[in-house]
Protein backbone atom coordinates (compact mmCIF):
# COMPACT_ATOMS: atom_id res chain seq x y z
CA UNK A 1 0.00 0.00 0.00
CA UNK A 2 1.02 3.65 -0.71
CA UNK A 3 1.18 5.61 2.69
CA UNK A 4 0.06 9.10 2.69
CA UNK A 5 1.97 11.38 5.76
CA UNK A 6 0.31 14.37 6.26
CA UNK A 7 2.40 17.71 8.23
CA UNK A 8 1.55 19.03 10.52
CA UNK A 9 -1.04 16.82 12.27
CA UNK A 10 -2.54 20.03 13.84
CA UNK A 11 -2.22 23.68 12.74
CA UNK A 12 -3.86 26.96 14.87
CA UNK A 13 -4.50 30.24 12.31
CA UNK A 14 -5.98 33.34 12.25
CA UNK A 15 -8.84 34.89 10.17
CA UNK A 16 -6.77 36.02 7.10
CA UNK A 17 -3.52 33.70 7.44
CA UNK A 18 -1.81 32.03 5.14
CA UNK A 19 -1.69 28.33 5.35
CA UNK A 20 0.11 25.35 4.03
CA UNK A 21 -0.65 21.56 4.73
CA UNK A 22 2.12 19.34 3.07
CA UNK A 23 1.10 15.32 2.20
CA UNK A 24 4.07 13.03 1.12
CA UNK A 25 3.32 9.63 -0.81
CA UNK A 26 5.83 6.86 0.05
CA UNK A 27 6.29 6.41 -3.30
CA UNK A 28 5.48 8.42 -6.63
CA UNK A 29 1.87 8.69 -7.11
CA UNK A 30 1.95 11.29 -10.30
CA UNK A 31 -0.31 13.83 -9.48
CA UNK A 32 -3.23 11.51 -8.54
CA UNK A 33 -3.78 13.16 -5.45
CA UNK A 34 -6.88 14.70 -3.98
CA UNK A 35 -7.42 16.98 -1.15
CA UNK A 36 -10.53 17.08 1.02
CA UNK A 37 -12.07 19.48 4.38
CA UNK A 38 -14.31 17.39 6.46
CA UNK A 39 -16.13 19.12 9.04
CA UNK A 40 -17.46 17.88 12.34
CA UNK A 41 -20.82 15.59 11.74
CA UNK A 42 -20.17 16.24 7.79
CA UNK A 43 -18.82 13.83 4.88
CA UNK A 44 -15.64 15.04 3.49
CA UNK A 45 -16.24 17.67 0.55
CA UNK A 46 -13.94 17.53 -2.72
CA UNK A 47 -11.35 20.51 -3.04
CA UNK A 48 -9.10 19.86 -5.43
CA UNK A 49 -8.01 16.48 -8.22
CA UNK A 50 -5.58 15.99 -9.98
CA UNK A 51 -3.29 17.44 -7.53
CA UNK A 52 -3.58 21.20 -8.70
CA UNK A 53 -7.33 20.89 -10.62
CA UNK A 54 -9.68 23.04 -8.48
CA UNK A 55 -12.80 21.44 -7.97
CA UNK A 56 -16.13 22.88 -9.02
CA UNK A 57 -17.79 25.57 -6.86
CA UNK A 58 -14.42 25.65 -4.53
CA UNK A 59 -13.86 28.72 -3.75
CA UNK A 60 -10.19 30.57 -5.85
CA UNK A 61 -8.44 30.85 -1.96
CA UNK A 62 -7.79 27.21 -2.40
CA UNK A 63 -4.75 26.02 -4.41
CA UNK A 64 -2.96 22.76 -5.09
CA UNK A 65 0.65 21.87 -6.59
CA UNK A 66 2.73 18.96 -6.35
CA UNK A 67 3.83 15.88 -8.70
CA UNK A 68 5.43 12.43 -7.85
CA UNK A 69 5.84 12.33 -4.00
CA UNK A 70 5.27 15.89 -2.24
CA UNK A 71 1.94 17.70 -2.35
CA UNK A 72 0.81 20.95 -0.81
CA UNK A 73 -2.58 22.46 -0.39
CA UNK A 74 -2.39 26.45 0.26
CA UNK A 75 -5.50 28.24 1.76
CA UNK A 76 -4.30 32.11 0.74
CA UNK A 77 -6.28 33.87 3.49
CA UNK A 78 -8.19 31.67 5.92
CA UNK A 79 -11.65 32.53 6.55
CA UNK A 80 -13.80 31.53 9.19
CA UNK A 81 -15.84 28.46 7.42
CA UNK A 82 -11.93 26.98 6.55
CA UNK A 83 -11.73 25.90 10.13
CA UNK A 84 -11.42 21.58 9.70
CA UNK A 85 -9.88 18.77 9.43
CA UNK A 86 -7.95 18.29 5.32
CA UNK A 87 -7.15 14.70 3.74
CA UNK A 88 -5.13 14.04 1.08
CA UNK A 89 -5.61 11.11 -1.00
CA UNK A 90 -3.61 9.03 -3.56
CA UNK A 91 -5.83 7.84 -6.15
CA UNK A 92 -2.79 6.41 -8.35
CA UNK A 93 -3.00 2.77 -6.86
CA UNK A 94 -5.86 0.40 -4.95
CA UNK A 95 -6.09 0.82 -2.35
CA UNK A 96 -6.53 4.17 -1.88
CA UNK A 97 -5.02 5.41 0.99
CA UNK A 98 -5.64 8.84 3.23
CA UNK A 99 -3.21 10.72 4.80
CA UNK A 100 -4.26 11.08 8.90
CA UNK A 101 -5.93 14.49 8.48
CA UNK A 102 -4.87 17.76 8.97
CA UNK A 103 -6.76 19.55 12.35
CA UNK A 104 -6.77 23.32 11.41
CA UNK A 105 -7.95 25.30 14.42
CA UNK A 106 -8.40 28.93 15.37
CA UNK A 107 -5.89 30.78 16.99
CA UNK B 1 -27.39 17.17 -9.24
CA UNK B 2 -26.41 13.37 -8.21
CA UNK B 3 -27.11 12.90 -4.69
CA UNK B 4 -26.13 9.93 -2.56
CA UNK B 5 -28.16 8.18 0.14
CA UNK B 6 -26.61 5.18 2.89
CA UNK B 7 -29.31 2.92 4.23
CA UNK B 8 -28.89 -0.05 6.40
CA UNK B 9 -28.63 -1.46 9.60
CA UNK B 10 -26.99 0.82 12.60
CA UNK B 11 -26.12 -2.16 14.65
CA UNK B 12 -24.77 -5.06 13.92
CA UNK B 13 -24.02 -8.19 16.58
CA UNK B 14 -20.35 -9.58 16.51
CA UNK B 15 -19.79 -12.04 13.53
CA UNK B 16 -22.72 -11.20 11.49
CA UNK B 17 -22.61 -9.62 8.24
CA UNK B 18 -23.14 -5.66 8.32
CA UNK B 19 -25.05 -4.90 4.88
CA UNK B 20 -25.48 -1.38 3.27
CA UNK B 21 -27.15 0.16 0.48
CA UNK B 22 -26.10 3.68 -1.32
CA UNK B 23 -29.00 4.79 -3.49
CA UNK B 24 -27.98 7.19 -6.32
CA UNK B 25 -30.77 9.92 -7.54
CA UNK B 26 -30.31 12.80 -9.60
CA UNK B 27 -28.85 10.41 -12.25
CA UNK B 28 -28.21 7.34 -13.28
CA UNK B 29 -25.70 4.94 -11.94
CA UNK B 30 -24.78 3.52 -15.13
CA UNK B 31 -24.32 6.93 -17.21
CA UNK B 32 -20.50 8.12 -17.10
CA UNK B 33 -17.34 6.30 -16.36
CA UNK B 34 -17.47 6.34 -12.50
CA UNK B 35 -16.27 4.25 -10.17
CA UNK B 36 -19.01 3.81 -6.86
CA UNK B 37 -16.84 3.70 -3.60
CA UNK B 38 -17.05 2.95 -0.68
CA UNK B 39 -15.32 4.89 2.53
CA UNK B 40 -15.18 4.38 6.63
CA UNK B 41 -14.11 6.47 9.63
CA UNK B 42 -14.54 5.05 13.11
CA UNK B 43 -15.22 7.99 15.60
CA UNK B 44 -12.19 10.37 16.17
CA UNK B 45 -10.01 8.76 13.70
CA UNK B 46 -9.34 8.91 9.66
CA UNK B 47 -11.10 7.83 6.48
CA UNK B 48 -10.09 4.12 5.24
CA UNK B 49 -11.18 3.45 1.73
CA UNK B 50 -13.07 -0.22 1.50
CA UNK B 51 -13.46 -0.32 -2.28
CA UNK B 52 -15.18 0.31 -4.94
CA UNK B 53 -17.54 -1.46 -7.94
CA UNK B 54 -17.37 0.25 -11.77
CA UNK B 55 -20.99 0.82 -13.93
CA UNK B 56 -19.43 -2.61 -15.54
CA UNK B 57 -19.38 -4.70 -12.63
CA UNK B 58 -15.72 -4.83 -11.77
CA UNK B 59 -14.55 -4.25 -8.52
CA UNK B 60 -11.31 -3.41 -6.37
CA UNK B 61 -10.90 -4.31 -2.39
CA UNK B 62 -8.95 -3.43 0.42
CA UNK B 63 -6.98 -5.96 1.05
CA UNK B 64 -6.88 -5.18 4.49
CA UNK B 65 -10.61 -6.29 4.30
CA UNK B 66 -10.94 -8.14 1.07
CA UNK B 67 -12.44 -11.60 2.96
CA UNK B 68 -14.60 -9.92 4.05
CA UNK B 69 -16.15 -7.56 1.86
CA UNK B 70 -18.83 -7.81 -1.44
CA UNK B 71 -19.38 -5.01 -2.96
CA UNK B 72 -22.51 -5.04 -5.61
CA UNK B 73 -24.85 -3.00 -8.00
CA UNK B 74 -28.17 -3.20 -8.62
CA UNK B 75 -28.43 -1.03 -11.94
CA UNK B 76 -32.49 -1.54 -11.86
CA UNK B 77 -32.76 0.28 -8.51
CA UNK B 78 -29.84 2.32 -9.15
CA UNK B 79 -28.15 1.20 -5.98
CA UNK B 80 -25.16 -0.45 -5.11
CA UNK B 81 -24.53 -2.31 -1.97
CA UNK B 82 -21.92 -2.89 0.60
CA UNK B 83 -21.51 -6.42 2.44
CA UNK B 84 -18.90 -7.12 5.36
CA UNK B 85 -18.79 -9.94 7.11
CA UNK B 86 -17.88 -11.48 10.32
CA UNK B 87 -17.54 -8.13 11.84
CA UNK B 88 -15.82 -7.22 14.98
CA UNK B 89 -16.22 -3.82 17.12
CA UNK B 90 -13.50 -3.06 15.50
CA UNK B 91 -15.71 -2.09 12.07
CA UNK B 92 -17.69 -0.05 14.45
CA UNK B 93 -17.70 3.32 11.89
CA UNK B 94 -19.46 5.97 10.28
CA UNK B 95 -19.85 4.59 6.33
CA UNK B 96 -19.78 6.52 3.56
CA UNK B 97 -20.56 5.75 0.11
CA UNK B 98 -19.09 8.00 -3.01
CA UNK B 99 -19.38 8.52 -6.62
CA UNK B 100 -15.39 8.48 -7.56
CA UNK B 101 -14.01 9.73 -10.99
CA UNK B 102 -11.30 12.16 -10.49
CA UNK B 103 -11.72 12.38 -6.66
CA UNK B 104 -14.29 11.67 -4.76
CA UNK B 105 -16.77 14.24 -6.00
CA UNK B 106 -20.12 13.22 -4.41
CA UNK B 107 -20.66 11.97 -1.17
CA UNK B 108 -23.52 10.42 0.98
CA UNK B 109 -24.13 11.95 4.62
CA UNK B 110 -23.04 8.67 5.70
CA UNK B 111 -24.63 6.39 8.34
CA UNK B 112 -23.17 4.75 11.84
CA UNK B 113 -22.81 1.07 12.10
CA UNK B 114 -22.08 -0.23 15.97
CA UNK B 115 -20.95 -3.43 16.08
CA UNK B 116 -22.27 -5.26 19.95
CA UNK B 117 -24.51 -7.77 21.33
Amino acid sequence: DIQMTQSPSSLSASVGDRVTITCRASQSISSYLNWYQQKPGKAPKLLIYAASSLQSGVPSRFSGSGSGTDFTLTISSLQPEDFATYYCQQSYSTPQTFGQGTRLEIK
Amino acid sequence: QVQLQESGPGLVKPSQTLSLTCTVSGGSISSGSYYWSWIRQPAGKGLEWIGRIYTSGSTNYNPSLKSRVTISVDTSKNQFSLKLSSVTAADTAVYYCARDLEGMDVWGQGTTVTVSS
